[in-house]
């Protein structure tokens, strides 16, 4: 089947405006991530999904960054207001379950530039 | 808190030398280790991890507790293996990865 996709690939926007990234995960994958990979830097854990549990929103980095995932489905990470330091790519990736020892599949990425 | 260390960030081989790609991990328990790779124009992926002690593409991976390190090793580089290599960390009870910076690998003809 198809593997994780991410709309859209790229994204070009201007300080301050919001954003929304979309990522379809693989079917029936229970476990959803949200990653941002900056210039030079690993990839930053921002928050992940489990089934109908509470996401773990550790790794958001401020109150502007936001995502929801419908049942085990699409989710959207949005950025409020955004800013320079934003840019990134942002990456998704799914798992069957949310467990250490399960595969994580990862999306192609959304690049964000924020001028 | 944890942390994964790549000391490298290009490392530059002969293809047929050998290669050893560092990773060092700062973890108070019993992490599992990962290597993710990242070829030209393809996404991140999974090569190898600690617990399947499995072979991938010739490479291995060998946990060492003692110097809290997770060095990826192959014997003999192919021009193929040229990508971004990230070594990743999981905590027994939390799933997100922690990642190194990565260390880009060029083997050279």
């Amino acid at each position: 089947g198809a593997g994780v996709s991410q709309s859209p690939s790229n994204k070009v926007t201007e300080k301050g405006k919001d954003v929304e990234l979309r990522c379809d995960p693989i079917s029936g994958h229970t476990a959803l991530y949200w990653y941002r990979q900056r210039l030079g830097q690993g990839l930053e854990f921002l928050i992940y999904f489990q089934g109908n549990s509470a996401p773990d929103k550790s790794g958001l980095p401020s109150d502007r960054f936001s995502a929801e995932r419908t049942g085990e489905s699409v989710s959207t990470l949005t950025i409020q207001r955004t800013q320079q330091e934003d840019s990134a790519v942002y990456l998704c990736a799914s798992s069957v379950i949310a467990s250490y020892t399960d595969t994580q599949y990862f999306g192609p990425g959304t690049r964000l530039t924020v001028l | 808190a944890q942390r994964v260390t790549q000391p490298e960030k290009l490392l530059s081989v002969f293809k047929g030398a050998p290669v050893e790609l560092k990773c060092n991990y700062s973890y108070s328990g019993s992490p599992e280790l990962f290597w993710y790779v990242q070829y030209s124009r393809q996404r991140l992926q999974l090569l190898l991890r600690h617990i399947s002690r499995e072979s991938i593409k010739g490479f291995t991976a060998d946990l060492n507790k003692g110097e809290t390190s997770f060095h990826l090793k192959k014997p003999f580089a192919q021009e193929e293996d040229s990508a971004m290599y990230y070594c990743a960390l999981s905590d027994h009870g939390n799933t997100p990865l922690v990642f190194g910076k990565g260390t880009r690998l060029s083997v050279i003809a």
